[in-house]
């Protein structure tokens, strides 16, 4: 059974960088089959992706958000990360990685969330 | 503001159906098969129930269908138990020029 499972800090002061990892179990973050990915949802509210990955370090990133994004992959730690540069408040959310299948984009495994709070 | 279009509550009965809209454009659900549906109970990670359009993973109830007319999409749930009550929401590839993921803004299902 895959797992994927975000660590990161909880708290990221404004104007500074947030930074995420998802480490995948249970199966090969390596292979072509899948893509991984990064969304988003702030409290309350729908859910936003932000971008994803393929393991070939090809990336697609939310146009709202591409200046800011930055998403990486570690095949030896089986992990993929996010990197959200210059945050403000709005970026407060509860970020959800999930892997996606790359014959119908659908996303079939998401990690349990970890909340992001930016304040000083 | 969504991409994707979806009514923000719809209720039921036990036991009867409801269903849920989807509306996109030409240029996404239109176009393209690549519509997914994902329940996510308060709390909880987004779980997927529908792919494909009308596809479901395993283990997920044939009580859950979807299909597709045009720019909208539609999630049907049939037999509802309280257990469903839940947000729903639809997601399809948006891509014309490049590969970009587009969420709905979600509804909340209440089964009365």
């Amino acid at each position: 059974q895959v797992q994927l499972q975000e660590s990161g800090p909880g708290l990221v002061k404004p104007s500074q960088t947030l930074s995420l990892t998802c480490t995948v179990s249970g199966g090969s973050i390596s292979s072509a089959s899948y893509y991984w990915s990064w969304i988003r949802q702030p409290a309350g509210k729908g859910l936003e992706w932000i971008g994803h990955i393929y393991i070939s370090g090809s990336t697609n990133y939310n146009p709202s958000l591409k200046s800011r994004v930055t998403l990486s992959v570690d095949t030896s730690k089986n992990q993929f990360s996010l990197r959200l540069s210059s945050v403000t408040a709005a970026d407060t959310a509860v970020y959800y990685c999930a892997r996606g299948d790359s014959l119908w984009l659908q996303l079939d495994y998401w990690g349990q969330g970890t909340l992001v709070t930016v304040s000083s | 503001q969504s991409v994707l279009t979806q009514p923000r509550s719809v209720s039921g009965s036990p036991g009867h159906s409801v269903t849920i809209s989807c509306t996109g454009t030409s240029s996404d659900i239109g176009v393209y098969n690549y519509v997914s549906w994902y329940q996510q109970h308060p709390g909880k990670a987004p779980k997927l129930m529908i792919f494909n359009v009308s596809e479901r993973p395993s283990g997920v109830p044939g009580r859950f269908s979807g299909s597709k007319s045009g720019n909208t999409a539609s999630l049907t749930i049939s037999g509802l138990r309280p257990e469903d009550e839940a947000d729903y929401y639809c997601c399809s590839y948006g891509g014309t020029y490049t590969f970009s993921v587009l969420f709905g803004g979600g509804t909340k299902l209440t089964v009365l």
